[in-house]
């Protein structure tokens, strides 16, 4: 069965305090890895895409990179609105679009 | 593009009660997906459509829940009866590939 870990499953941070978030997954092939955030109250929000180990993608104070069997999102000196849920999921090669999620860590950047 | 769009945005019903949850999504999109998120279960897949079509429908915890598509750019989920442990938010989300784009949102609380 394919799973997504994530881990912490909450994280509090000083403004500017860098840190990282995993996401493991254990998958019979892997098409794609996704990065959403989600604001309270809101749908998630696309971030990244990665397809292959090596792979790294970056926006604003936030990189995300990928290996055979993790992937980590990299906040840089974040704010306070970088402050939501952050939502890992993966895309399988026999599932067409199908996505699996993990259940998200919740990132908190006080001031 | 206005995005997925999602009605109600909240819903109070009763034990018992049908309730019709509504989706447009975004133009050109020819994947639709249903998903459900409550604390507990983090973001589950219910079911999803190609052109119209369910693909997998794997997801739907009961005959109690149905989903149909009776064209490109309108969607239905639809519980009957409801229960209270249906209370969640339900998303609906579309995609041409790859990365899937997420609407609102409908808070449903079945009493």
């Amino acid at each position: 069965e394919d799973q997504v870990t994530q881990s912490p499953e909450a994280l509090r941070l000083q403004e500017g305090e860098s840190s990282s978030l995993n996401c493991s997954y254990t998958v019979s092939g892997l098409r794609g890895l996704f990065w959403y955030r989600q604001d309270p109250g809101k749908g998630p929000e696309f971030l990244f895409t990665l397809y292959s180990a090596g792979e790294e993608k970056e926006k604003e104070r936030l990189k995300a990179t990928l290996t055979k069997k993790e992937s980590f999102l990299h906040i840089t000196a974040p704010k306070p609105e970088d402050s939501a849920t952050y939502l890992c999921a993966v895309q399988v090669n026999t599932g067409f679009q199908k996505l699996v999620f993990g259940t998200g860590t919740r990132l908190l950047v006080s001031p | 593009d206005a995005g997925v769009i999602q009605s109600p945005r909240h819903e109070v019903t009763e034990m018992g009660q049908e309730v019709t949850l509504r989706c447009k999504p975004i133009s050109g999109h020819d994947y639709l997906f249903w998903y459900r998120q409550t604390m507990m279960r983090g973001l589950e897949l219910l079911i999803y459509f190609n052109n119209n079509v369910p693909i997998d429908d794997s997801g739907m915890p009961e005959d109690r829940f149905s989903a149909k598509m009776p064209n490109a750019s309108f969607s239905t989920l639809k519980i009957q009866p409801s229960e209270p442990r249906d209370s969640a938010v339900y998303f609906c989300a579309s995609t041409l590939g790859g990365e899937q784009y997420f609407g609102p949102g409908t808070r449903l609380t079945v009493t």
